[in-house]
Protein backbone atom coordinates (compact mmCIF):
# COMPACT_ATOMS: atom_id res chain seq x y z
CA UNK A 1 0.00 0.00 0.00
CA UNK A 2 0.93 3.40 -0.40
CA UNK A 3 2.79 4.83 2.60
CA UNK A 4 5.35 7.72 3.36
CA UNK A 5 7.33 7.02 7.05
CA UNK A 6 8.93 9.67 8.64
CA UNK A 7 11.79 10.14 10.78
CA UNK A 8 10.99 9.95 14.74
CA UNK A 9 10.57 13.63 16.69
CA UNK A 10 13.59 15.88 17.43
CA UNK A 11 14.68 18.29 20.24
CA UNK A 12 16.13 21.27 19.07
CA UNK A 13 17.99 24.33 21.13
CA UNK A 14 16.97 27.84 19.53
CA UNK A 15 19.16 28.89 16.18
CA UNK A 16 20.11 25.06 15.19
CA UNK A 17 18.81 23.31 12.42
CA UNK A 18 16.72 19.93 11.59
CA UNK A 19 16.63 17.27 9.20
CA UNK A 20 13.18 15.62 8.62
CA UNK A 21 12.59 12.65 6.75
CA UNK A 22 9.81 10.90 4.16
CA UNK A 23 10.37 7.71 2.92
CA UNK A 24 7.97 6.57 0.19
CA UNK A 25 6.60 3.42 -0.60
CA UNK A 26 3.93 1.36 -2.98
CA UNK A 27 4.19 3.91 -5.58
CA UNK A 28 6.19 5.10 -8.25
CA UNK A 29 8.27 8.42 -5.93
CA UNK A 30 8.90 10.53 -9.73
CA UNK A 31 5.58 10.03 -10.54
CA UNK A 32 4.11 12.70 -7.67
CA UNK A 33 5.51 16.04 -5.44
CA UNK A 34 5.59 15.91 -1.77
CA UNK A 35 4.49 18.82 -0.10
CA UNK A 36 4.93 19.56 3.62
CA UNK A 37 2.91 20.65 6.09
CA UNK A 38 2.91 21.84 9.89
CA UNK A 39 0.86 21.79 12.74
CA UNK A 40 1.74 23.70 15.94
CA UNK A 41 0.45 22.12 19.41
CA UNK A 42 -3.43 22.53 19.35
CA UNK A 43 -3.30 24.51 16.07
CA UNK A 44 -4.36 24.57 12.38
CA UNK A 45 -2.54 23.07 9.28
CA UNK A 46 0.04 25.66 7.84
CA UNK A 47 1.12 24.53 4.53
CA UNK A 48 5.28 25.06 4.03
CA UNK A 49 5.93 24.31 0.67
CA UNK A 50 6.10 21.40 -2.01
CA UNK A 51 8.98 19.58 -4.11
CA UNK A 52 8.53 17.87 -7.43
CA UNK A 53 9.90 14.77 -7.35
CA UNK A 54 10.15 14.40 -11.14
CA UNK A 55 12.23 17.39 -11.66
CA UNK A 56 13.15 18.62 -8.04
CA UNK A 57 11.54 21.80 -8.50
CA UNK A 58 10.16 23.06 -5.77
CA UNK A 59 7.88 26.42 -4.66
CA UNK A 60 8.19 27.65 -0.54
CA UNK A 61 5.76 29.25 1.44
CA UNK A 62 7.13 32.88 1.57
CA UNK A 63 7.38 33.30 5.23
CA UNK A 64 9.55 30.40 5.18
CA UNK A 65 11.77 31.34 2.25
CA UNK A 66 15.45 31.53 3.15
CA UNK A 67 15.04 29.16 6.21
CA UNK A 68 13.79 26.19 4.87
CA UNK A 69 15.23 23.88 2.30
CA UNK A 70 13.07 20.54 0.58
CA UNK A 71 15.20 17.80 -1.14
CA UNK A 72 14.65 14.77 -2.55
CA UNK A 73 16.86 11.25 -3.04
CA UNK A 74 15.22 9.49 -6.06
CA UNK A 75 17.50 6.36 -5.29
CA UNK A 76 15.82 5.87 -1.85
CA UNK A 77 12.21 7.30 -2.42
CA UNK A 78 12.66 9.55 0.53
CA UNK A 79 12.25 13.46 0.44
CA UNK A 80 13.70 15.48 2.99
CA UNK A 81 12.82 18.96 4.90
CA UNK A 82 15.80 20.87 6.51
CA UNK A 83 14.33 24.41 8.46
CA UNK A 84 17.03 26.50 9.86
CA UNK A 85 17.67 28.75 12.70
CA UNK A 86 14.65 27.26 14.23
CA UNK A 87 12.36 29.43 16.55
CA UNK A 88 10.54 28.52 19.71
CA UNK A 89 7.44 28.86 17.02
CA UNK A 90 8.76 26.14 14.79
CA UNK A 91 7.83 23.95 17.59
CA UNK A 92 5.10 21.69 15.99
CA UNK A 93 4.55 18.47 14.59
CA UNK A 94 5.57 18.29 10.26
CA UNK A 95 3.83 16.34 8.16
CA UNK A 96 5.25 15.15 4.70
CA UNK A 97 1.88 14.61 1.71
CA UNK A 98 1.67 13.08 -1.17
CA UNK A 99 0.05 15.39 -3.83
CA UNK A 100 -2.01 14.17 -6.38
CA UNK A 101 -1.97 15.70 -9.41
CA UNK A 102 -2.78 15.00 -12.81
CA UNK A 103 -0.17 15.79 -14.39
CA UNK A 104 3.31 14.35 -13.46
CA UNK A 105 5.75 17.73 -11.78
CA UNK A 106 3.50 19.94 -11.78
CA UNK A 107 1.67 21.34 -8.51
CA UNK A 108 -2.26 22.00 -8.21
CA UNK A 109 -3.38 18.68 -6.06
CA UNK A 110 -4.46 17.03 -2.94
CA UNK A 111 -2.96 15.54 -0.51
CA UNK A 112 -2.67 11.74 0.27
CA UNK A 113 -1.70 9.77 2.10
CA UNK A 114 0.42 11.98 4.78
CA UNK A 115 3.05 10.28 6.61
CA UNK A 116 2.24 10.26 10.45
CA UNK A 117 4.03 12.98 11.36
CA UNK A 118 7.18 14.02 13.34
CA UNK A 119 7.12 16.10 16.24
CA UNK A 120 9.73 18.79 16.67
CA UNK A 121 10.36 20.77 19.54
CA UNK A 122 12.49 24.17 19.71
CA UNK A 123 13.50 24.63 23.22
CA UNK A 124 15.91 26.19 25.23
CA UNK B 1 -3.13 34.77 -0.26
CA UNK B 2 -6.87 32.79 -0.67
CA UNK B 3 -8.62 32.99 3.14
CA UNK B 4 -10.17 30.28 3.60
CA UNK B 5 -12.81 30.58 6.68
CA UNK B 6 -14.72 27.22 8.16
CA UNK B 7 -18.47 27.57 10.26
CA UNK B 8 -18.81 27.19 12.84
CA UNK B 9 -15.89 26.57 15.00
CA UNK B 10 -17.53 23.08 17.08
CA UNK B 11 -20.89 21.57 16.40
CA UNK B 12 -22.05 19.00 18.32
CA UNK B 13 -24.88 16.75 16.38
CA UNK B 14 -26.60 13.61 17.80
CA UNK B 15 -25.95 9.87 16.22
CA UNK B 16 -27.96 9.37 13.19
CA UNK B 17 -27.96 12.82 12.94
CA UNK B 18 -26.68 14.89 9.75
CA UNK B 19 -23.84 17.03 10.50
CA UNK B 20 -23.17 20.25 8.17
CA UNK B 21 -19.92 21.89 8.00
CA UNK B 22 -19.29 25.12 5.75
CA UNK B 23 -15.89 26.81 3.98
CA UNK B 24 -16.36 29.84 2.39
CA UNK B 25 -12.51 31.48 0.45
CA UNK B 26 -12.34 34.74 -0.43
CA UNK B 27 -11.78 34.08 -3.72
CA UNK B 28 -13.37 31.34 -6.15
CA UNK B 29 -11.04 28.30 -6.48
CA UNK B 30 -13.03 27.34 -9.68
CA UNK B 31 -10.46 26.51 -12.13
CA UNK B 32 -11.50 27.66 -15.81
CA UNK B 33 -9.40 25.17 -17.94
CA UNK B 34 -10.26 22.22 -16.25
CA UNK B 35 -13.89 23.70 -15.24
CA UNK B 36 -12.78 22.22 -11.55
CA UNK B 37 -12.96 23.15 -7.90
CA UNK B 38 -9.59 23.17 -6.23
CA UNK B 39 -11.13 22.47 -2.86
CA UNK B 40 -9.92 19.34 -0.87
CA UNK B 41 -11.74 18.01 2.69
CA UNK B 42 -9.47 16.37 5.58
CA UNK B 43 -10.54 14.88 8.66
CA UNK B 44 -8.38 14.29 11.62
CA UNK B 45 -8.57 12.86 14.60
CA UNK B 46 -6.79 13.16 18.14
CA UNK B 47 -2.92 12.33 17.46
CA UNK B 48 -3.54 11.13 13.64
CA UNK B 49 -2.93 12.69 10.78
CA UNK B 50 -5.31 13.98 8.40
CA UNK B 51 -7.09 12.17 6.34
CA UNK B 52 -8.43 13.03 2.81
CA UNK B 53 -12.00 12.16 2.01
CA UNK B 54 -12.90 14.45 -0.46
CA UNK B 55 -11.38 16.41 -3.66
CA UNK B 56 -12.36 18.16 -6.59
CA UNK B 57 -15.31 19.78 -4.14
CA UNK B 58 -17.54 16.98 -4.43
CA UNK B 59 -15.44 13.87 -5.35
CA UNK B 60 -15.36 11.28 -2.45
CA UNK B 61 -11.86 9.28 -1.97
CA UNK B 62 -11.85 5.50 -2.14
CA UNK B 63 -13.15 3.34 0.65
CA UNK B 64 -14.68 6.85 2.58
CA UNK B 65 -17.95 5.74 3.80
CA UNK B 66 -20.72 7.28 1.22
CA UNK B 67 -22.66 8.88 4.58
CA UNK B 68 -19.56 11.77 3.41
CA UNK B 69 -20.43 14.39 0.90
CA UNK B 70 -19.29 17.28 -0.61
CA UNK B 71 -20.77 19.85 -2.13
CA UNK B 72 -20.20 23.91 -3.49
CA UNK B 73 -18.98 25.88 -6.24
CA UNK B 74 -17.00 29.01 -6.65
CA UNK B 75 -16.36 30.39 -3.05
CA UNK B 76 -18.76 28.75 -0.82
CA UNK B 77 -18.61 25.07 -0.08
CA UNK B 78 -20.04 21.98 2.44
CA UNK B 79 -19.13 18.90 3.74
CA UNK B 80 -22.20 16.89 5.23
CA UNK B 81 -22.26 13.55 6.62
CA UNK B 82 -25.35 12.35 6.68
CA UNK B 83 -25.89 10.42 9.55
CA UNK B 84 -23.46 10.96 12.46
CA UNK B 85 -21.51 7.94 13.50
CA UNK B 86 -19.41 8.01 16.94
CA UNK B 87 -15.87 7.21 14.63
CA UNK B 88 -16.53 10.57 12.84
CA UNK B 89 -15.80 12.60 15.94
CA UNK B 90 -12.74 14.48 14.93
CA UNK B 91 -11.64 17.67 13.78
CA UNK B 92 -12.51 18.74 9.64
CA UNK B 93 -10.62 21.05 7.67
CA UNK B 94 -11.02 22.12 3.62
CA UNK B 95 -8.41 23.32 1.72
CA UNK B 96 -7.69 25.04 -1.42
CA UNK B 97 -4.94 24.08 -3.93
CA UNK B 98 -6.18 26.85 -6.54
CA UNK B 99 -2.58 28.55 -5.83
CA UNK B 100 0.24 28.62 -3.56
CA UNK B 101 0.64 28.97 -0.69
CA UNK B 102 -1.70 26.53 -0.44
CA UNK B 103 -4.60 27.26 2.56
CA UNK B 104 -6.14 25.51 4.85
CA UNK B 105 -9.70 26.06 7.19
CA UNK B 106 -8.93 26.91 10.60
CA UNK B 107 -10.80 23.51 11.56
CA UNK B 108 -14.37 22.75 12.53
CA UNK B 109 -14.33 19.99 15.63
CA UNK B 110 -17.33 17.85 15.42
CA UNK B 111 -18.63 16.31 18.88
CA UNK B 112 -21.45 14.24 19.53
CA UNK B 113 -24.69 15.75 21.64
Amino acid sequence: QVQLVQSGSEVKKPGASVKVSCKASGYTFTSYGISWVRQAPGQGLEWMGWISAYNGNTNYAQKLQGRVTMTTDTSTSTAYMELRSLRSDDTAVYYCAREITMVRGVMGGWFDPWGQGTLVTVSS
Amino acid sequence: DIVMTQSPDSLAVSLGERATINCKSSQSVLYSSNNKNHLAWYQQKPGQPPKLLIYWASTRESGVPDRFSGSGSGTDFTLTISSLQAEDVAVYYCQEYYSTPYIFGQGTKLEIK
